[in-house]
Order: structure tokens, then C-alpha cells, then sequence
């Protein structure tokens, strides 16, 4: 089956720890996002990548940091320099095929909850 | 700088209840409108919108877009406890715009028994 995965599902980390955050895909897709979603608050976009080997800052990058190495993975690492790291963490990607765009939309993973103690 | 506002933040209703979700947008090279309904998990799809005026339906939930007041709507007719959900809006960017998507804040909708 197709799809993205994320994982761990759910993740503890002390204060001044870093963590890395994963996600696949097996959809061919290019691009390749990270969302921070926090309670009853809509999606942030934090980092996207277009292509192998690139990518891009988002809204809140801070204390962020991201690879592509690899078209189906776009792993998130959780630095201590971000403040306020406990969320939901959501991964996405899509095509950039302009014709499918037309019509097609992004697909998410199922989540990281992340809680810092 | 892009924005997409959604109201109210949050809703209350009693079953059998229709509701009227808001969506409005300022943003530069707009293409289209989605609609997602997340539960606990990832949002999923309900619907894109390009065109002004034409409503787009899936069972008790259709949606409409106004690309001249900059706004779409989504409404849920006899709603049930299972439409409890946020609802998140976004704005599709036009091609050469990697970003892709915008979202707003989401509205919050709660359906008692």
C-alpha cells in the first residue's frame, strides 16, 4: 500500500535533549513538509523540500533542522535551541507534477506527539 | 504576507444541528481552496475548490467558494457525533510556489448527542 508513515507515534525527551523525527514515503512523491500543530490551533509549516538534497525554511524553522538525503525520507530533528518543542508533529508530501497539482493535494502521515519533560 | 483566517475558532452543537464553517483568505497567487477534517490524527481531504460560485457536495457536507470577497464556506447539515473534528483550511499557491499550502487556525466542532 501506498502511503506515508511517521514514526515513533509518541515521544518523551528531557529538556537539552535532541531528537529526530521521521518520516517515508512511498507515494514517488518529491516534496516532502513538516507541520507543528499545536492544541486546537491549525497546522505551522516548519520545513519543505522540492527535490533530493534541497530544501527550504518554513514559518518556524527555529531550533529546527532537516535532510533529504533520500527522496522517500524526510527526517526532523528537534534541537535543544527550540523553546517550546511539546506538539503534534505532522509530515506531508505531494507531487510537483503541475498537472496533477490541478487537482491533486497533499497527504499526511499519521503524527509524531512529542512532549518534552 | 499570506493569511488565512478561519471563524469561530470553535463550536458547540446538538446533533441534527446545521453548522456553518468559515473560511477567509488574503494571499498572493491563489489557485484554489481545500477543505480537511482532522480527528486525532492526520487531516483528510474533503474538498478543493478553484472556481468561483460552484459548490462542491459529498453527503451532508458541501462547501462554496467567493475568489471576489475572498472566502468559502463550509456547511454540515444534520450533523452527527462523528463530525466532531477540527477543520482546517487551506490556500493552494500557484505553480512556482513551493510552499504549497497555507492553513488557518482551524475551527473546533463539537457535536453532543
Amino acid at each position: 500500500d501506498g502511503g506515508i508513515t511517521q514514526s515513533p507515534k509518541y515521544l518523551f525527551r528531557k529538556e537539552g535533549q535532541n531528537v529526530t523525527l521521521s518520516c517515508e514515503q512511498n507515494l514517488n512523491h518529491d516534496a516532502m513538509y513538516w507541520y507543528r500543530q499545536d492544541p486546537g490551533q491549525g497546522l505551522r509549516l516548519i520545513y519543505y523540500s522540492q527535490i533530493v538534497n534541497d530544501f527550504q525554511k518554513g514559518d518556524i524553522a527555529e531550533g529546527y533542522s532537516v535532510s533529504r538525503e533520500k527522496k522517500e525520507s524526510f527526517p526532523l530533528t528537534v534541537t535543544s535551541a527550540q523553546k517550546n518543542p511539546t506538539a503534534f508533529y505532522l509530515c506531508a508530501s505531494s507531487t510537483r507534477d503541475e498537472i496533477a497539482l490541478l487537482t491533486d493535494t497533499q497527504y499526511f502521515g499519521p503524527g509524531t506527539r512529542l512532549t518534552v519533560l | 504576507e499570506d493569511k488565512v483566517v478561519q471563524s469561530p475558532l470553535s463550536l458547540v452543537v446538538h446533533e441534527g444541528d446545521t453548522v456553518t464553517l468559515n473560511c477567509s483568505y488574503e494571499v498572493t497567487n491563489f489557485r484554489s481552496l481545500l477543505w480537511y477534517k482532522q480527528e486525532k490524527k492526520a487531516p483528510t481531504f474533503l474538498f478543493m475548490l478553484t472556481s468561483s460560485g460552484i459548490e462542491k457536495k459529498s453527503g451532508r457536507l458541501s462547501s462554496i467558494l467567493d475568489k471576489k470577497e475572498l472566502f468559502s464556506i463550509l456547511n454540515i447539515t444534520a450533523t452527527q457525533t462523528g463530525d466532531s473534528a477540527i477543520y482546517l483550511c487551506a490556500v493552494k499557491l500557484l505553480a512556482g510556489s513551493a510552499r504549497q499550502l497555507t492553513f488557518g487556525s482551524g475551527t473546533q466542532l463539537t457535536v453532543l448527542p
